[in-house]
């Protein structure tokens, strides 16, 4: 059980354009979503807490009108990278915060975004 | 703020050996939960262990088990039989529960390499 997806595993597309990432909770519900951010050899770090209803909660220096985040359901939360440019090439990784159960997060297997 | 510091950027460790990773943190807080997460080359993130701050007892999964020293703001990985499967990042992990949106503050990571 607690099986988080991400899809897709990896994108390429190009500067300018956007580009959404959804994770999905299978199998539980969850009340927080969160964002992550990896660069190579580097530890993660949060973008962005996303609770089902209500507008995401930015980290500071996480530009909110570019790293747009929907939680639309207890099982799905989007990101969408809006006019992508080359640096914000990255790895993202979601995780969720099971509604009954706490304090931990399960982590989906990640996005290798490039942008070209 | 909380903090987490990982003072071994890299480790490495022959097989079938002990090994220990070290984790300080910072926090003015008396409940909390130290975890420590592997991330293989997948890079998907999976949960070693889970320590409860109020707990005394040290936390242990099979060949892993923690040294939580509360006072001192210290909780350490072993990993006792190393195998080749434990080649790995390991973040240490600290969680608020009364944070905002019990977020995850991660520390820099140690690299482990098992070698045959």
């Amino acid at each position: 059980g607690a099986v988080v997806s991400q899809h897709p595993s990896w994108v390429i597309c190009k500067s300018g354009t956007s580009v959404k990432i959804e994770c999905r909770s299978l199998d539980f519900q969850a009340t927080t979503m969160f964002w992550y951010r990896q660069f190579p050899k580097q530890s993660l770090m949060l973008m962005a807490t996303s609770n089902e209803g209500s507008k995401a909660t930015y980290e500071q220096g996480v530009e909110k009108d570019k790293f747009l985040i929907n939680h639309a359901s207890l099982t799905l939360s989007t990101l969408t990278v809006t006019s992508a440019h080359p640096e914000d090439s990255s790895f993202y990784i979601c995780s969720a915060l099971p509604r009954k159960t706490l304090p931990e997060q399960y982590f989906g297997p990640g996005t290798r975004l490039t942008v070209t | 703020a909380q903090t987490v510091t990982q003072s071994q950027p890299e480790m490495s460790v022959q097989e079938a050996e002990t090994v220990t990773l070290s984790c300080t943190y910072d926090t003015s807080e008396n409940n909390y939960y130290l975890f420590w997460y592997k991330q293989p080359p997948s890079r998907q993130m999976i949960l070693v262990i889970r320590q409860e701050a109020y707990k005394q007892q040290n936390a242990t999964e099979n060949r892993f088990s923690v040294n939580f020293q509360k006072a001192a703001k210290s909780f350490s990985l072993k990993i006792s039989d190393s195998q080749l499967g434990d080649t790995a990042m390991y973040f240490c992990a600290f969680m608020n529960p009364k944070g905002a949106g019990n977020m995850l503050t991660f520390g820099g990571g140690t690299r482990l390499m098992v070698k045959p």
